[in-house]
């Protein structure tokens, strides 16, 4: 089955730094790569999402880029705020399939 | 209406209750999820539901018993629990197949098993 290694498990960075989150995927039929936002006390929110057959894709401060050769997929975060302190999971699935696999997550933290 | 709503927030239960976690959403999603969410760790999937029917059981001991009484609404019922299922109970929603699985996750109950 798919695995999804997620890389730092925690982070720290002074605010209106930039964040940078690094995934890797095992299965590569996997095609559909969401990250998600858990705040404490919550459950886990879409806060952007990739498809296979795009590389880039950005969204105001987040930015998602995918290398499908390598596998590899990342979250950029710019100009990071106090409220972006979270923690971040990252996932892979495959078009049609219920099963998302997610990563261990990231503890962010960012220090004003 | 872009929410799933979870109730209770908490719950606390000994090992011989019985109590349901319950979830509802009016999205027109027809895929349902139960996940269990320890601390400091991914959530782990333990069923899916799609068109009212159990399509993915992630070999849940029988003490979880789900149920989709429509397509809104999801259930699990909790029997004879152990300390050890002491965790976030997360339900979540998407498309069906056929679709990118986006999934859209409620609050959670927090459940604490004495």
């Amino acid at each position: 089955g798919e695995n999804v290694e997620q890389h730092p498990s925690t982070l720290s960075v002074q605010e209106g730094d930039s964040a940078v989150i690094k995934c890797t995927y095992s299965d590569s039929a996997s095609n559909y790569f969401p990250w998600y936002k858990q705040e404490l006390g919550k459950g886990p929110q879409l806060i952007i999402d990739i498809r296979s057959n795009v590389g880039e894709k950005k969204d105001q401060r987040i930015a998602v880029t995918l290398n499908k050769t390598a596998k590899h997929f990342s979250l950029h975060i710019t100009e990071t705020q106090p409220e972006d302190s979270a923690v971040y999971f990252c996932a892979a699935s495959i078009m049609g399939y219920q099963k998302v696999t997610f990563g261990t997550g990231t503890k962010l933290q960012v220090i004003p | 209406d872009t929410e799933v709503t979870q109730t209770p927030k908490h719950l606390v239960m000994g090992m011989t209750n019985k109590k349901s976690l319950k979830c509802e959403q009016h999205m027109g999603h027809r895929a349902m999820y139960w996940y269990k969410q320890k601390a400091k760790k991914p959530p782990e999937l333990m069923f899916v539901y799609s068109y009212e029917k159990l399509s993915i059981n992630e070999s849940v001991p029988s003490r979880f018993s789900p149920e989709c009484p429509n397509s809104s609404l999801l259930n699990l019922h909790l029997h004879a629990l152990q300390p050890e299922d002491s965790a976030l109970y997360l339900c979540a929603s998407s498309q069906t197949s056929g679709t990118y699985n986006e999934q859209f996750f409620g609050p959670g109950t927090r459940l604490t098993v004495l």
